[in-house]
């Protein structure tokens, strides 16, 4: 079975902070981990996909197979991160979510 | 140009009503999905296709029904609605087996 745990539900931050939200997984495969991102009553999107290595809004991620996380990192925390952050692992005709951290970034 | 659509964006229906939220999307893409966020923002799946069959159907009651008459479009019919199917609810679309999702704006569904 898959599972994916986000250990914090709610996550303060100050603006020009670093903010970093905490995943960890099990799954007895090769996982596929993503992170997405929802705005106020909005969709989801897609913000970093493991595979893909990049930074998006300044947004990094780095697999650590040995100790099963993902988690995700920001230097600075700007006022527009205020957001819901999901992270998710991908296994065939399925992706699973962890229960999502709300990030606010105070002024 | 939305790449995932769904329709209606809001739903507000009576208990024991029946209703049908509609899905498509015009990214080509194989695999359609339909999650559900609760009022704790939970998200977790309820059925996937794949190229118009169902391969994943999360033990959701069968008064949800999904149907898919093509590859671009993935409905979901609700018989009998109770209060506790009041959430949003969200379509998606993958391309491949691993390849990330592509969500629409949700369907948020209040049953009084």
């Amino acid at each position: 079975a898959q599972r994916v745990t986000q250990p914090e539900k709610l996550l303060s931050v100050f603006k020009g902070a670093p903010v970093e939200l905490k995943c960890n997984y099990s799954y007895s495969g090769s996982p596929e981990l993503f992170w997405y991102v929802q705005y106020s009553r909005q969709r989801l999107q897609l913000l970093l996909r493991h595979i893909s290595r990049e930074s998006i809004k300044g947004f990094t991620a780095d697999l650590n197979k040995g100790e099963t996380s993902f988690h995700l990192k920001k230097p600075f925390a700007q006022e527009e991160d205020s957001a819901m952050y999901y992270c998710a692992l991908k296994s065939d005709y399925k992706l699973s979510f962890g229960a999502g951290t709300t990030v606010t970034v105070r002024a | 140009d939305t790449a995932v659509s769904q329709t209606p964006k809001y739903l507000v229906t009576q208990m024991g009503n029946d209703k049908s939220i509609k899905c498509e999307q015009n990214l080509g893409h194989d695999t359609m999905y339909w999650y559900k966020q609760d009022s704790k923002k939970f998200l977790k799946i309820m059925f996937s296709y794949n190229n118009k069959e169902l391969i994943i159907n999360e033990t959701v009651p069968n008064r949800f029904s999904p149907k898919s008459p093509d590859k671009a479009h993935l409905n979901l019919h609700i018989n009998s609605l109770e209060l506790g199917d009041s959430a949003v609810y969200f379509c998606a679309s993958s391309q491949a087996l691993r390849s990330p999702l592509h969500f629409g704006n949700g369907t948020r569904l209040t049953v009084t």
